[in-house]
């Protein structure tokens, strides 16, 4: 079954680096674009950046371009979102998530946490 | 664009519910939409991809549907029961871009 696990969550001071990690199974990773979307506390969903199949192609939204970079290693089904310059406004659950064959994401993880605080 | 959707629905057990996501500029039907569903404390989960199809294990009482003369989309969720009771997004692409709806939280009381 597909699984997607996320890492790396915790608490940093705003200016800070933090590297999120989603470690994929139960299907071929190489097939399929990516995801990070991210959820602040008890706001709506928010699409942060996708990557395409084979990591040629990547896209970001307004509010992280410049800061975040999202990264594949499809040798070990690995997604990645290295986050520099974190802002108080940064702080969220993020979600990796899998294009679906069709459109829209069809597989989530479960989230990780993270919190930008002084 | 924006999508906007109510912030709230509710409405009783065996009744029908729709929520509306309207697309705040261009057309609703150029770009597929999808539907999530957020129990609290979950991960969100798709009941509704490519305007009106149904992943297979979703039941049937979940419908999608979109209006080009309101340029939106509806979800519509029938024989409500109280597991229903969660926050639905809706979400479309503007390009490559994800977009999401605010969400609305139903209430099934």
């Amino acid at each position: 079954q597909v699984q997607l696990v996320e890492s790396g969550g915790g608490v940093v001071q705003p200016g800070r680096s933090l590297r999120l990690s989603c470690a994929a199974s139960g299907f071929t990773f190489t097939n399929y674009g990516m995801h990070w979307v991210r959820q602040a506390p008890g706001k709506g969903l928010e699409w942060v950046a996708d990557i395409s199949f084979d990591g040629s192609d990547e896209n970001y939204s307004d509010s992280v371009k410049g800061r975040f970079t999202i990264s594949r290693d499809n040798s070990k089904n690995t997604l990645d979102l290295q986050m520099n310059s974190l802002r108080v406004e940064d702080t969220a659950v993020y979600y990796c998530a899998k294009s679906s064959i069709k459109s829209g994401y069809d597989y989530w993880g479960q989230g990780t946490l993270v919190t930008v605080s002084s | 664009f924006i999508l906007t959707q109510p912030h709230s629905v509710s409405e009783s057990p065996g009744k029908t519910v729709t929520i509306s996501c309207t697309r705040s500029s261009g057309r609703i039907a150029s770009s597929y939409v999808q539907w999530y569903q957020q129990r609290p404390g979950r991960s969100p989960t798709a009941v509704i991809y490519e305007d009106d199809l149904r992943p297979s294990r979703v039941p049937d009482r979940f419908s999608g549907s979109i209006d080009s003369s309101s340029n939106s989309a509806s979800l519509t969720i029938s024989g409500l029961k109280t597991e229903d009771e969660a926050d639905y997004y809706c979400q479309s692409y503007d390009g490559s871009f994800g977009v999401f709806g605010g969400g609305t939280k139903l209430t099934v009381l």
